[in-house]
């Protein structure tokens, strides 16, 4: 199985300032011969289902706003919140869908500091 | 627009059965894989697995075969997971999760998520 493990468990960020979460994979997760990174990050609200951000590492949902974004290699990867709003509060998770069984980080809670 | 839309909370006794169902609109049922995730109170996300609505094929994470079945009805668009000989650990929120599975035989994201069927297990 794929692990994959978040860093940091919790981060507390000011209003406007950048928030950093990181995405350890156990392998690889790069389709080579389709250049394609099989990971996706999900915010998840309190009470309320995850949300799609980002998916091939770094290709931005429809409608989500452009201070999110997603880079990394094979194996690390980061999803970066620019300038950090109220709205933003939420656990982020990372996903791989380059093999079953899916899994997924841990999660990283994002607070206001 | 696509919606997945889930059926409503269950309290179960501990060696009960439960089976939760998922009801797609706006787009073609069979077009996309449905998957089911599941997270305890206060916990990450687990998947169980996946359903091809199309075939009927399944493909269940190890931590469940043996106790899950997940079946569709193609005619209503719903897809469903019954998870057998509950415990107390299986109290969570289950969600339904759509994806695509590609040409190479990958499969994507999960997009939209059901809005989550909480199960509690208790005597």
């Amino acid at each position: 199985d794929i692990v994959l493990t978040q860093s940091p468990d919790s981060l507390a960020v000011s209003l406007g300032e950048r928030a950093t979460i990181n995405c350890k994979s156990s392998q690889s997760v790069l389709f080579s011969s389709k250049n394609k990174k099989y990971l996706a990050w999900y915010q998840q609200k309190p009470g309320q289902p995850p949300k799609l951000l980002i998916y091939w590492a770094s290709t931005r949902e429809s409608g989500v706003p452009d201070r999110f974004s997603g880079s990394g290699s094979g194996t690390n990867f980061t999803l970066t919140i620019s300038s950090l709003q109220a709205e933003d509060v939420a656990v982020y998770y990372c996903q791989q869908y380059y093999s079953t069984p899916i899994t997924f980080g841990q999660g990283t809670r994002l607070e206001i500091k | 627009q696509v919606q997945l839309v889930q059926s409503g909370a269950e309290v179960k006794k501990p060696g009960a059965s439960v089976k939760v169902s998922c009801k797609a609109s706006g787009y073609t049922f069979t077009d996309y894989y449905m998957h089911w995730v599941r997270q305890a109170p206060g916990q990450g996300l687990e998947w169980m697995g996946w359903i091809n609505p199309n075939s009927g094929g399944s493909n269940y994470a190890q931590k469940f075969q043996g106790r899950v079945t997940m079946t569709r009805d193609t005619s209503i668009s719903t897809a469903y997971m019954e998870l057998s000989r509950l415990r107390s650990d299986d109290t969570a929120v289950y969600y339904c999760a759509r994806s695509l599975r590609d040409s190479t035989g990958y499969l994507n994201w999960f997009d939209p998520w059901g809005q989550g069927t909480l199960v509690t297990v208790s005597s």
